[in-house]
């Protein structure tokens, strides 16, 4: 069974620009997460989406944004990028809401320059 | 506000000795634990889970100890392999909903 793939995997911006990553869960997983992970701050929760629905989000600007399709695959965009958004973005998934455990696919990081 | 916390950013272990790495909550409505094992260049992988019903879960090598009194939960490894290199992340949440991570603590096994 196929793990939690996401694309870039590497990609460069410059401040201002927008990005839109994608995450595709394992297969028949419903609920979708997304976390920041920079250095000593461990990993952010930024949002949570089931059924197409956000049902949990973090404290993030709302520079940060979110959505999932009817097919549970997610994307995650951040506008107008600051030097501080430079940093790897995980994605995880679990077979539906308040099951505990997640699985994680290798993340995107994203440089701002 | 920090509400898992990995105070021991990093460790060093020989080989074949016992790893623990240590981990503190602050919020008393976790009731599910867990850790994660992270490789450089790799998502985290699940690595053992507690539920606050238990004080104690083992799989393998990994033993996991709660101590709910103190806000406290430990992972201990034994015994400790090179392969154990990495990064490990405590995590929480309350009836098993959003997960909340420590900062991680980066193990270095010497051989």
């Amino acid at each position: 069974k196929a793990g939690v793939t996401q694309t870039p995997r590497y990609l460069i911006k410059t401040r201002g620009q927008q990005v839109t990553l994608s995450c595709s869960p394992i297969s028949g997983h419903r609920s979708v997460s997304w976390y920041q992970q920079t250095p000593g701050q461990g990993l952010q929760f930024l949002f949570e989406y089931f059924s197409e629905t956000q049902r949990n989000k973090g404290n993030f600007p709302g520079r940060f944004s979110g959505r999932q399709f009817s097919n549970s695959r997610s994307e995650m965009n951040v506008s107008t990028l600051e030097l501080g958004d430079s940093a790897l973005y995980l994605c995880a998934s679990s077979l539906a809401l308040h099951t505990g455990e997640l699985f994680f696919g290798e993340g995107s990081r994203l440089t701002v320059l | 506000d920090q509400q898992v916390k990995q105070n021991s950013p990093s460790l060093s272990v020989q080989e074949g000795r016992i790893s623990i790495l240590n981990c503190d909550y602050t919020n008393s409505m976790f009731d599910y634990f867990l850790w994660y094992k992270k490789y450089p260049a790799e998502g985290p992988t699940f690595l053992i889970s507690i539920s606050s019903i238990k004080d104690k879960n083992e799989d393998g090598r990994f033993t996991v100890f709660l101590n709910k009194s103190a806000k406290h939960l430990s992972l201990h490894i034994v015994p400790s392999q090179p392969g154990d290199s990495a990064v490990y992340f405590c995590a929480a949440s309350a009836s098993k909903g959003k997960l909340t991570f420590g900062t991680g603590t980066r193990l270095t096994i010497i051989p």
